[in-house]
C-alpha cells in the first residue's frame, strides 16, 4: 500500500540554524501539506502546496517558513532559523485531487521529531 | 473562523465498555467530515469519514454520522477494546484547499 514517508524521524538542532525536512507524497496526489504538533498540544496546520505553489498558509507559517517541491516527488519545509518554540512534531500529508467537490482523505506521514536546543 | 470543540479527555473505560467522543464544529457550507486516530508513538491514521449530511462512517466497530442540524460528528463505539487506546481527533475540511481544521484530541485509555 502506497504511503507518505519523511525523513529524518527526529532532528535536534541548535537555535537559530536552518533546518529541512523531507517528505515524499503518495506518487498520484496533488495536494500537499505540513501540519505540526507540538508536545500535547492539538495538530496545527501550517501550509497547503498545489500546482506548485503555496495555497493557503497559516499565520504560524512566517517568513522563517518555506516550501519547495523541488523534483516532482519530494516536497521539503524548511525553517530558516530555528528558535525554541519550533519545537514540534512536523507531520507531512498529501491527498488526490478533489472529486466532485468532495475533499477526498489525507494520508499522513510518521512525522518528523524536530528538537531545538 | 473554522473551529472544532471536541470532548475533553482523558476518558478511562473498561474493555467492552461503550465508547461516545462528541465533536461539533463551526465551518463554512457543509465540508467532509474526519476522525483521525494516534496510536501512541504514531503518526496520524485515518479512523473514519463522512462526505455529506447523513452520512454513517464506520470503520473497525467505530461510527460517526454526519448531523448537519446540529454541526456535529460523534464517534462511537458499542465495545472498546484495549487496542483501542489512542488519542482520537475529529477535523473537519476547511476552505477550497482542503485543510484539516484539528480538535483538541481526545486521549482513550482503555483498561482489561
Amino acid at each position: 500500500e502506497p504511503e507518505v514517508t519523511q525523513t529524518p524521524s527526529h532532528q535536534v538542532t541548535q537555535m537559530g540554524q536552518e533546518v529541512i525536512l523531507r517528505c515524499v507524497p503518495i506518487s498520484n496526489h496533488l495536494y500537499f501539506y505540513w501540519y505540526r504538533q507540538i508536545l500535547g498540544q492539538k495538530v496545527e496546520f501550517l501550509v497547503s502546496f498545489y500546482n506548485n505553489e503555496i495555497s493557503e498558509k497559516s499565520e504560524i507559517f512566517d517568513d522563517q517558513f518555506s516550501v519547495e517541491r523541488p523534483d516532482g516527488s519530494n516536497f521539503t519545509l524548511k525553517i530558516r532559523s530555528t528558535k525554541l518554540e519550533d519545537s514540534a512534531m512536523y507531520f507531512c500529508a498529501s491527498s488526490e485531487a478533489l472529486q466532485g467537490g468532495v475533499h477526498n482523505e489525507q494520508f499522513f506521514g510518521p512525522g518528523t521529531r524536530l528538537t531545538v536546543l | 473562523g473554522d473551529s472544532v470543540t471536541q470532548m475533553e479527555g482523558p476518558v478511562t473505560l473498561s474493555e467492552e465498555a461503550f465508547l461516545t467522543i462528541n465533536c461539533t464544529y463551526t465551518a463554512t457550507g457543509y465540508p467532509s467530515l474526519f476522525w483521525y486516530v494516534q496510536y501512541p508513538g504514531e503518526g496520524l491514521q485515518l479512523l473514519l469519514k463522512a462526505t455529506k449530511a447523513d452520512d454513517k462512517g464506520s470503520n473497525k466497530g467505530f461510527e460517526a454520522t454526519y448531523r448537519k442540524e446540529t454541526t456535529s460528528f460523534h464517534l462511537e463505539k458499542g465495545s472498546v477494546q484495549v487496542s483501542d487506546s489512542a488519542v482520537y481527533f475529529c477535523a473537519p475540511v476547511s476552505g477550497g484547499y482542503n485543510k484539516l481544521i484539528f480538535g483538541a484530541g481526545t486521549r482513550l485509555a482503555v483498561h482489561p
